[in-house]
């Protein structure tokens, strides 16, 4: 595997489930992001993850929570999600949190019934 | 103030035409501008880059304009192909004092070169 993988890549659930979605990059990077992407929509910055440590949460609801176990490896749990939370749900990394250049998996699709 | 304003929505192109995308910013503290290319099915790429100091960058087919005074950015595809359909993004960033740097994107422009 190359570059920044995610697992599952389409996930359908309902309002009560619980799910994970996985991140893992290969390019031993030391940050990683989760992103919101929806129609029409700027990219949305959800949380920042700096060597494991989480730097920046921006304003998400508490249904949503990311786990860092470690520099290559990233969570994000969803628990009693919204209609409105269906989106593609996209991983990045960057080398240091300093760098420019952020390198995006291919993102998992999600849907809320 | 954050906010990176993106136009046109969509565009549809002849192949060889010169597709255009503008952004406008607010914040003149932003010191990088990058342009993210995004095919169905994957997430964005970096495509090109600028920093202020510049006022053009070329990389192959595509070119930034920068117009520091007016804060707007824009990029051009020459002689567009078919394969160059995609979703583009203009994004901006600051230093952050050591902090994360964060991207704020415009909201896309879907572009649709046709053969």
């Amino acid at each position: 595997e190359t570059g920044v993988t995610q697992t599952p890549r389409h996930l359908v659930m309902g309002m009560t489930n619980k799910k994970s979605l996985k991140c893992e990059q290969h390019l031993g990077h030391n940050a990683m992001y989760w992103y919101k992407q929806s129609a029409k929509k700027p990219l949305e910055l959800m949380f920042v993850y700096n060597f494991k440590e989480q730097t920046e949460n921006n304003s998400v609801p508490s249904r949503f929570s990311p786990e860092c176990p470690n520099s290559s490896h990233l969570f994000l749990h969803l628990h009693t999600l919204q209609p409105e939370d269906s989106a593609l749900y996209l991983c990045a990394s960057t080398r240091t949190s300093t760098d420019n250049e952020q390198f995006f998996g291919p993102g998992t699709r999600l849907t809320v019934l | 103030q954050q906010q990176v304003k993106q136009s046109p929505q969509s565009l549809i192109v002849q192949k060889g035409g010169i597709p255009i995308i503008n952004c406008a910013y607010e914040n003149t503290a932003f010191d990088y501008f990058p342009w993210y290319q995004q095919f169905p099915g994957k997430g964005p790429a970096l495509l090109i880059a600028i920093r202020p100091d510049v006022s053009e960058k070329k990389e192959g087919r595509f070119t930034i304009s920068f117009n520091k005074s007016a804060k707007q950015f824009s990029l051009h595809i020459m002689d567009s192909q078919p394969g160059d359909s995609a979703t583009y993004f203009c994004a901006a960033s600051q230093d952050s004092s050591g902090s994360a740097r964060q991207l704020t994107f415009g909201s896309g422009t879907q572009l649709t070169v046709l053969p």
